[in-house]
């Protein structure tokens, strides 16, 4: 199985702080790669699909963003709002079965 | 709009089987060439994908739980089902249904989980 590596597990930030987490596969996913936001008591939400493509679905604001290719992945919020503070969760659709990574909480410093 | 909604029992027996329906709306469930699937997650952890079923019938699950696992689609109520044999306390999470949204390009194939259910919390215990 494809093990997926996110870091931070937390960080602590403030409304409009740019914030960046990381996720790491443990072989190349090539850009087969999607980041998903979960708040408390609700299903995930898709943000990011192919690593930088922005799900239509979700109506993603235009300050989220993905970037990455082979192993290395990140995850940017340009301008942290008060409804980011979430869970954000990065899944490898490369090979069966599909994985995520452990989560990375955002909470308000 | 497509939405999902797991229905099935919220307290199960050790030993016992569980069993989940997700019961789809605003679209076929036979239509579209979409995958339909089950993710858990353990209380208060990660996101752990389960198995998906497509093509009225072919299905692939997680090796960690392939042997318990049973997914099967009932395409004139709209449904897919979940199964899991044996369960023990490990199994004690919230159940999610899933579709797998795609996007196709030239030489490529994009999966990912674009509607979900809101999840169903599932106890395993005497």
């Amino acid at each position: 199985d494809i093990q997926m590596t996110q870091s931070p597990s937390s960080l602590s930030a403030s409304v409009g702080d740019r914030v960046t987490i990381t996720c790491r596969a443990s072989q190349s996913i090539n850009n087969y790669l999607n980041w998903y936001q979960q708040k408390p008591g609700k299903a995930p939400k898709l943000l990011i699909y192919a690593a930088s493509a922005s799900s239509l679905q979700s109506e993603v604001p235009s300050r989220f963003s993905g970037s990455g290719s082979g192993t290395d992945f990140t995850l940017t919020i340009s301008g942290l709002q008060p409804e980011d503070f979430a869970t954000y969760y990065c899944q490898q659709s490369y090979s069966s079965p599909w994985t995520f990574g452990q989560g990375t909480k955002v909470e308000i410093k | 709009q497509v939405q999902l909604q797991e229905s099935g029992p919220g307290l199960v027996k050790p030993s016992q089987t569980l069993s989940l329906t997700c019961t789809v709306s605003g679209g076929s469930i036979s239509s579209g060439g979409y995958y339909w699937t089950w993710i858990r997650q353990h209380p208060g952890k990660g996101l752990e994908w389960i198995g998906y079923i497509y093509d009225s019938g072919n299905t692939y699950s997680n090796p960690s739980l392939k042997s318990r696992v049973t997914i099967s689609v009932d395409t004139p109520k709209n449904q897919f089902s979940l199964k899991l044999t044996s369960v023990t306390a490990a199994d004690t999470a919230v159940y999610y249904c899933a579709r797998v949204g795609i996007v196709a390009v030239v030489d490529a194939r994009y999966d990912f989980f674009d509607y979900w259910g809101q999840g169903t919390l599932v106890t395993v215990s005497s």
